[in-house]
């Protein structure tokens, strides 16, 4: 079936640096992904949508420069939080189309800024 | 392995009918199950379960958990055009980690 690995699943970083979030394909190749951020009440909210090959569409709210999104390549894309602040401390979660089975999502990636 | 499954993949319905989507999970540490409608953009959240037994109600929609034997029901009752959606099951489990069923795609004709 299509998996979406996702990684890591837990990081602490300190107030001014920057982490990376992977989202991988496993056995598809995913055209497109969606980067979430999960709120208190489990409430998800889309942050942006990326292509492969072109730039993210970022949603209304969203802060293109602090929230990086690249999408490279058929199986990866990557969330890069840049100088990470302890709001920005949340579990993040991406998904991706796969044809005949809607959305797969990967397992998430909690995010601590101390 | 951690999973969440999920049936069936796909209904079509007719409005007024009543219908029941179901979840099963295997996995370590179950926290607690969600259940969302994916239609736009992001998955609404629609129930939070963490205790077997004990239903929860939003208007035409409830949902059940049966910690014993590993599966959860989300039921709506007297269909509506606007329940047309996939309806996603997941599993949060004391490790951080969410794990999302494939979900049901529901469509709900006149």
């Amino acid at each position: 079936g299509a998996v979406v690995s996702q990684h890591p699943s837990r990081v602490i970083c300190k107030s001014g640096t920057s982490v990376k979030i992977e989202c991988r394909s496993l056995d598809f190749q995913a055209t497109t992904m969606f980067w979430y951020r999960q709120f208190p009440k489990q409430s998800l909210m889309l942050m942006a949508t990326s292509n492969e090959g072109s730039k993210a569409t970022y949603e209304q709210g969203v802060e293109k420069d602090k929230f990086l999104i690249n999408h490279a390549s058929l199986t990866l894309s990557t969330l890069t939080v840049t100088s990470a602040h302890p709001e920005d401390s949340s579990f993040y979660i991406c998904s991706a189309i796969y044809d005949g089975y809607g959305y797969t999502f990967g397992s998430g990636t909690r995010l601590t800024v101390v | 392995e951690d999973k969440v499954v999920q049936s069936p993949l796909s209904l079509v319905v007719h409005e007024g009918d009543t219908v029941t989507l179901n979840c099963s999970y295997e996995v370590t540490n179950f926290r607690s199950l969600l259940w969302y409608k994916q239609e736009k953009k992001a998955p609404t959240f629609l129930f939070m379960l963490t205790s077997s037994g004990i239903e929860k109600k939003s208007g035409r929609l409830s949902s059940i958990l049966d910690k014993k034997e590993l599966f959860s029901i989300l039921n709506i009752t007297a269909t509506q055009t606007g329940d047309s959606a996939v309806y996603l099951c997941a599993v949060d489990t004391s490790y951080d980690k969410v794990i999302f069923g494939p979900g049901t795609s529901l469509s709900v004709i006149p």
